[in-house]
C-alpha cells in the first residue's frame, strides 16, 4: 500500500491564481516527519519544509503555506498568487522515527504548470 | 559550500556495458541514497547506505550495484543486467537522527545508445 499519496498528477493554473497540492499519508508510527520538495526543470530536488507529527501548527512562508491535519492524515501545500517560476514537480515525503528513520517514502509527485 | 556532487550530468551506455555514476558529498553525512526517476514518474529507491561498508537494497535494486568504502562516496554501477536503464538518477544524503531532511545532487541522465 502507498504510504504517501499525491492524487493530483498534474495541475495547470494561470498566474496569480491560488493552488493547493494535496498529500495524504499512512503510518502506524506515533512519531513521524513530513516533507515537501520542489523539483524544477533542472532536476535537483529542493527542500521546502519539514513538519513533525507533534506540531500541527500551520506554517506560512511568503506565498507558501502548509496545512497539517493529523485527523485526516493530510499535509497539503498551498501556493498563493502563483507565479511562472512555481512551475515544477512537487513531492511529498514521509519518514517514520520508530521503524527506520533513514528510509523515506515519496509520493508520485504533482506537476504544477503556471501559465502567464 | 557543502553539498552533493553527481557526475557526469549526462551518460550514455552501450548494449552490454556496465557504467558507474559518481556521487560525492562533503556534508559529513552517514546516510546516502540512490533514486531512479523515469519521465513523469516519482522517485524509486535503488539502494541506500546508513554507514560506511554497509548498504541495503531498495525497491528496484535488480541490475544495480553499489559500494560504500568511504563516507563521502557512494557510486552506483548500472550493470548489463539492467535491461531498461534509461532514466534520471538522483543521489541524496542525510544527517544523523530522525527527522533530518534529504539533500539531493543535481542528477545524472543515463541514456542507452
Amino acid at each position: 500500500a502507498q504510504k504517501v499519496t499525491q492524487a493530483q498528477t498534474e495541475i495547470s493554473v494561470v498566474e496569480k491564481e491560488d493552488v493547493t497540492l494535496d498529500c495524504v499519508y499512512e503510518t502506524r508510527d506515533t512519531t513521524y516527519y513530513l516533507f515537501w520538495y520542489k523539483q524544477p526543470p533542472s532536476g535537483e530536488l529542493v527542500f521546502l519544509i519539514r513538519r513533525n507529527s507533534f506540531d500541527e501548527q500551520n506554517e506560512i512562508s511568503g506565498r507558501y503555506s502548509w496545512n497539517f491535519q493529523k485527523s485526516t492524515s493530510s499535509f497539503n501545500f498551498t501556493i498563493t498568487a502563483s507565479q511562472v517560476v512555481d512551475s515544477a514537480v512537487y513531492f511529498c515525503a514521509l519518514s517514520e522515527a520508530q521503524y527506520n528513520f533513514n528510509k523515506f517514502y515519496f509520493g508520485s509527485g504533482t506537476k504544477l504548470n503556471v501559465k502567464p | 559550500d557543502g553539498g552533493i556532487t553527481q557526475s557526469p550530468k549526462y551518460l550514455f551506455r552501450k548494449e552490454g556495458q556496465n557504467v558507474t555514476l559518481s556521487c560525492e558529498q562533503n556534508l559529513n553525512h552517514d546516510a546516502m541514497y540512490w533514486y531512479r526517476q523515469d519521465p513523469g514518474q516519482g522517485l524509486r529507491l535503488i539502494y541506500y547506505s546508513q554507514i560506511v561498508n554497509d548498504f541495503q537494497k531498495g525497491d528496484i535494486a535488480e541490475g544495480y550495484s553499489v559500494s560504500r568504502e568511504k563516507k563521502e562516496s557512494f557510486p552506483l554501477t548500472v550493470t548489463s543486467a539492467q535491461k531498461n536503464p534509461t532514466a534520471f538518477y538522483l543521489c541524496a544524503s542525510k544527517g544523523p537522527g530522525a527527522g533530518e531532511k534529504l539533500f539531493f545532487g543535481s542528477g545524472t541522465q543515463l541514456s542507452v545508445l
